[in-house]
């Protein structure tokens, strides 16, 4: 049973460019939750993603999008990135009929430089 | 008010001895409760949850939640170094799908 899993597991790019992370749900999960953590805090929620719409959105700008494939997979689009945008992001695996235990992938590590 | 406070880092024990943490939120209508490890440059991993007041055990780790005083605790006994880590307490309301996570208590288990 393979866990989560994300992609890439580094990246580094320049201000004002887009970026594309990916993420594999555990088989039987439905629903994906996007973080973001920076260096010595908690993660910050983005979104969640459950039936291939957007359920729920954190206190996150419209740069940030995201989508949900039929496969339960999704991706998170950041466009015009900023500095601050340097974060570890982690995906939250979850299956919505026991939706209170949210298991993390091992995240995208993003440098904006 | 930050919604989820842990008490401040570093904390270090030594190998054997019981290490509490701590963890306040704001929010009255909070429903559950989670701790999470996390090594450094790992993601988070769950360790347990609690819904209801009182204690809930599972081997060497103890979560305490005391919804009138807006409070919940991690114990682990006999700490072990693999116990070294950050230790992040998350949240969640009724309806509401994220968790709400405090900035971390840092461990260390001295050998």
């Amino acid at each position: 049973d393979a866990g989560v899993t994300q992609s890439p597991t580094h990246l580094i790019k320049t201000r004002g460019q887009q970026v594309t992370l990916r993420c594999s749900p555990k088989s039987g999960h439905d629903t994906v939750s996007w973080y973001q953590q920076a260096l010595g805090q908690g993660p910050q929620f983005i979104f969640q993603y459950y039936e291939e719409e957007e359920r729920q959105r954190g206190n996150f700008p419209d740069r940030f999008s995201g989508h949900q494939f039929p496969n339960y997979s999704s991706e998170l689009n950041v466009n015009a990135l900023l500095l601050g945008d340097s974060a570890l992001y982690l995906c939250a695996s979850i299956a919505s009929t026991l939706y209170n235990e949210q298991f993390f992938g091992p995240g995208t590590r993003l440098t904006v430089l | 008010q930050k919604e989820v406070e842990q008490n401040s880092g570093p904390l270090s024990v030594p190998e054997g001895a019981i290490a509490s943490l701590n963890c306040t939120y704001s929010d009255r209508g909070s429903q559950s409760f989670f701790w999470y490890r996390q090594y450094s440059g790992k993601s988070p991993e769950l360790i347990m949850f609690i819904y209801s007041n009182g204690d809930k055990e599972d081997g060497r780790f103890t979560a305490q939640l005391n919804k009138a005083s807006q409070y919940v605790s991690l114990l682990i006994r006999d700490s072990q170094p693999s116990d070294s880590a950050t230790y992040l307490c998350a949240v969640t309301t009724l309806n509401d799908y994220k968790l709400s996570f405090g900035a971390g208590t840092t461990v260390t288990v001295r050998a």
